[in-house]
């Protein structure tokens, strides 16, 4: 099956520096992308849709400025936590959905920060 | 299809059935979906269904899909303790955007 992967998969980064996180799909071409944001014990947040070519969309609530992201080829889009601070500590999880219905999600093993 | 919802735990013995349940809000909804997640990794399809399906069978498990109640059910048979992990239903929105439920924490015990 298609498979996506993310590096790093864990990081610890000082308050203040920008950590940048990479979603690769592996053996497919992936237009759209997703980042997800997990807490601890809770559900997967949307935070936005990376779109090859051009801007990503984010979810209501989610700063785009904090959280860059850039779609630079059909296997690679970018979340870039700028600023870090502690309350930006989560799991993060991308993911990029098979070109046929049921349109299956191809989801990244996460990346676990945590801002010191 | 922001509002999907889960209880957030369920403890069964090894060998029992597990019954997770599931309710959503958007009836537009064309796909309907079953993720498991183990401690610290990313999230695996475990099934899906199709909406104009009541229900769907897999192996040990069993998808129901109340339209009507907007109300989707995963019964795992034979519970073993690798099931044991944290399970998410999810509505697929939009053609290819996924929400997804407040997960539900299974614990088997042996």
């Amino acid at each position: 099956g298609a498979v996506v992967s993310q590096h790093p998969s864990w990081v610890i980064c000082k308050s203040g520096t920008s950590v940048k996180i990479e979603c690769r799909s592996l053996d497919f071409q992936a237009t759209t992308m997703f980042w997800y944001r997990q807490f601890p014990k809770q559900s997967l947040m949307l935070m936005a849709t990376s779109n090859e070519g051009s801007k990503a969309t984010y979810e209501q609530g989610v700063e785009k400025d904090k959280f860059l992201i850039n779609h630079a080829s059909l296997t690679l889009s970018t979340l870039t936590v700028t600023s870090a601070h502690p309350e930006d500590s989560s799991f993060y999880i991308c993911s990029a959905p098979g070109q046929f219905k049921p349109y299956e999600q191809y989801f990244g093993p996460g990346t676990r920060l945590t801002v010191t | 299809g922001e509002d999907v919802e889960q209880s957030l735990f369920l403890s069964v013995r090894e060998g029992d059935s597990s019954v997770i349940n599931c309710t959503y809000t958007d009836s537009s909804s064309t796909y309907l979906y079953w993720y498991k997640q183990e401690p610290g990794a990313g999230l695996q399809l475990l099934t899906y269904i199709f909406s104009n399906m009541d229900m769907k069978q897999d192996q040990r498990l069993t998808v129901l899909l109340n339209k009507k109640d907007k109300h989707l059910s995963l019964r795992i048979a034979d519970t073993q303790t690798g099931d044991s992990a944290i399970y998410f239903c999810a509505e697929e929105w939009g053609g290819n955007q996924f929400y997804f439920g407040t997960g539900t924490s299974l614990t088997v015990i042996p």
